[in-house]
């Protein structure tokens, strides 16, 4: 069964920057786009991007580019969100996601809260 | 970020059928049969309930069944249950440009 273990929570000042990640297992991580998807406190789904293991190649969202970088380690079945400069505005929580066929997600991490404050 | 049109709450009696709506454009929805639903029960992450418009995950009850019609595509729930209150997006692929876009979320209330 696929299941993906995110990084814990954080509090985080403006300003600095945070890498959260997610820890694939129990399938090929190599061969499936892992997606991050924010949820702001009391709102919807928002998807950020994903990116292909199995080369790191990326895609984002228009919204999100350039605001976050996505990266894997393979050696780890490790994928990472990035941000350089954290604002309050970007506090939420962060889903990572397993990507299949058409862009549907087919598991999800327990997600990461980040607190800018 | 641009968003598919859900209600923002529907509601129906135990037992009964509902259908939640998904409102999209000729650019997503009504462009390509890559429409998702999920549920997320409050402080959990969402779960998907169906993909490609209307095929069901393996361990989906066959209770919930996707549609579509145009630019609108359907999640119906029949015989609703209590652990059936949840939060339900839609997403659609949205072309090379958006790639892919949520609804906002409509709320079931199981009477």
């Amino acid at each position: 069964e696929e299941q993906l273990l995110q990084s814990g929570a954080e509090v985080i000042q403006p300003g600095e920057s945070l890498k959260i990640s997610c820890k694939a297992s129990g399938y090929s991580f190599t061969k499936y786009w892992i997606g991050w998807v924010r949820q702001l406190p009391g709102k919807g789904l928002e998807w950020m991007g994903m990116i292909f293991p199995g080369d790191s190649d990326t895609q984002y969202s228009p919204s999100f580019e350039g605001q976050v970088t996505m990266s894997v380690d393979k050696s780890i079945n490790t994928a990472y969100l990035r941000w350089p400069s954290l604002r309050p505005s970007d506090t939420a929580h962060y889903y990572c996601a397993m990507h299949i066929g058409n862009y549907a997600i087919k598991a999800w991490g327990q997600g990461t809260s980040v607190t800018v404050s | 970020q641009p968003a598919l049109t859900q209600p923002r709450s529907v509601s129906g009696s135990f037992g009964q059928s509902v259908i939640i709506p998904c409102t999209g454009s000729n650019s997503d929805i009504g462009g390509y049969n890559y429409v998702s639903w999920y549920q997320q029960r409050p402080g959990a992450a969402p779960r998907l309930l169906v993909y490609d418009v209307s095929t069901r995950p393996s361990g989906v009850p066959s209770r919930f069944s996707g549609s579509k019609s145009g630019n609108t595509a359907s999640l119906t729930i029949s015989g609703l249950q209590a652990a059936d209150e949840a939060t339900y997006y839609c997403s659609s692929y949205a072309g090379i440009n958006t790639l892919l876009i949520f609804g906002r979320g409509t709320t079931l209330t199981v009477l």
